[in-house]
């Protein structure tokens, strides 16, 4: 079975400073998805940012980008030029590309907060 | 787009008790996911639905949970005889197929948030 670990219950950035958030995985399988959700106070939860496993180049959106180490079964977000919207638990989820299975993995979270 | 809807949105019963919550996905996606979410944790599937078919199922779903998509339209997701440890958030995605790998991207409505006492 695979398993998401998330060592960082909590982290805390500077308004407009970079933090990266730590997500590794354990799995057997050769091709699947990552994903980082956000998940703000009381709000519903929202896709950050996904990476195939078969693709090299590492995802980027906006201020958001990921550092996929396949071999190290790695994936961490950074966040540039943090805003006070970025605060929120973030969530590190594994999909496999086998067929018919589409359920998400996730890790336990992480919690962001942003300081003026 | 109106996005996912889930109602109740909170529920507080007493343990004994059976529940019933209701979720409405985007109307175009024929895929619906329930997921339970207790405090702390990361979301933990239960079962997905692909149209009116039930996929799969976590053996997290013991035999008081079930859930139900009769039309391939909304689910209902029903918890028998309620006790203390099911009190978590229930969250309930959607996705289409149709769209290739990664990008059948399951988005999440807010929730149900059921406090058993």
């Amino acid at each position: 079975a695979q398993t998401v670990t998330q060592s960082q219950p909590e982290m805390s950035v500077q308004e407009a400073e970079t933090v990266t958030l730590s997500c590794t995985y354990d799995t057997s399988e050769s091709d699947y998805y990552l994903f980082w959700y956000k998940q703000p106070p009381s709000r519903q939860m929202i896709l950050v940012i996904r990476q195939e496993a078969y693709k090299q180049q590492n995802a980027t959106e906006n201020r958001f980008s990921v550092n996929f180490q396949k071999a190290a079964k790695s994936f961490s977000l950074k966040i540039s030029d943090s805003q006070l919207g970025d605060a929120a638990m973030y969530f590190c989820a594994y999909r496999s590309a086998r067929g018919g299975s589409e359920k998400l993995v996730f890790g336990k979270g992480t919690k962001l907060t942003v300081n003026p | 787009d109106t996005g996912v809807s889930q109602d109740p949105r909170h529920k507080i019963t007493k343990r004994g008790q059976n529940v019933t919550f209701r979720c409405d996905p985007i109307s175009e996606h024929n895929r619906l996911y329930w997921y339970r979410q207790t405090l702390g944790q990361g979301p933990e599937f239960l079962t997905y639905f692909q149209n009116e078919a039930q996929l799969e199922k976590s053996r997290l779903l013991s035999d008081r949970f079930s859930a139900e998509r009769p039309k391939g339209s909304f689910s209902t997701l029903e918890i028998q005889r309620t006790e203390q440890g099911d009190s978590a958030m229930y969250l309930c995605a959607s996705s289409r197929t149709g769209t290739s790998g990664s990008r059948n991207e399951q988005f999440f409505g807010p929730g149900t948030r059921l406090t058993v006492l």
